[in-house]
């Protein structure tokens, strides 16, 4: 596709239980972008792709969330366990290249929401 | 570690008046800044960039920014709005020492409200 795209566009799941969201890039960029928005806030860096290897996964909250990139494309952020406190908006950015310089591309993002 | 804050979360202001939604930003390390917007239901996209060179960056839709590095600001302007600029305004930095990683510091967001 011609931008970003992440799937699903919302979900709805019960406290304790386990959801995968999932990022298709931009066709061609190696760098790969996870960000959490929540109600009333900026986005917050949770871990950064580069190629298929996890570059920087300092802004994971805890050892419930994990992020793969297997293929060096579609990623799939994954949080075990959801706690109501996961409820927000879960942002994912492409670039080409590996430099700051270039423009990140977002995605949508996937709406969250944990009863 | 950066920070940035946006004072103002909310900006309401007539059509065709001139707008600045306010930036500071926090870090011990040259940065580079950035503007991002968000409109109803839609993904994040760049208004505009500092990187290095003028202060004075120019972005879409008739945006411009000023880097102001002993103020540690980087507001955003534009001379006369329009109801479609209506939306989600956010400042972003990064740091030159990130290298490679090159990840954004968001600020908290502006909502710009134009009405008529």
């Amino acid at each position: 596709g011609a931008g970003v795209s992440q799937t699903p566009s919302n979900k709805v799941t019960e406290k304790g239980k386990y959801v995968e969201l999932r990022c298709d890039p931009i066709s061609g960029h190696t760098a790969l972008y996870w960000y959490r928005q929540s109600l009333g806030q900026g986005p917050e860096f949770l871990i950064y792709f580069q190629g298929t290897g996890a570059a920087d996964d300092s802004g994971l909250p805890n050892d419930r969330f994990f992020a793969v990139r297997p293929e060096g494309s579609v990623s799939t952020l994954k949080i075990q366990r959801t706690e109501r406190g996961d409820s927000a908006v879960y942002l994912c950015a492409s670039r080409s290249g590996s430099g700051v310089t270039g423009e990140l591309f977002f995605g949508e993002g996937s709406r969250l929401t944990v009863l | 570690a950066q920070s940035v804050t946006q004072l103002d979360s909310q900006v309401p202001v007539f059509e065709e008046a001139p707008v600045e939604l306010r930036c500071n930003y926090s870090s011990s390390v040259s940065v580079y800044l950035f503007w991002y917007v968000q409109y109803p239901n839609q993904g994040l996209q760049l208004l505009l960039k500092y990187l290095s060179g003028s202060t004075l960056v120019k972005g879409i839709n008739g945006f411009e920014a000023e880097f102001n590095k002993s103020q540690t600001s980087f507001h955003l302007r534009k001379p006369s709005v329009h109801i479609s600029d209506t939306a989600e305004y956010f400042c972003a930095v990064s740091d030159w020492g990130t290298g490679t990683a090159s990840k954004l510091t968001f600020g908290t967001g502006t909502r710009l409200q134009v009405t008529l």
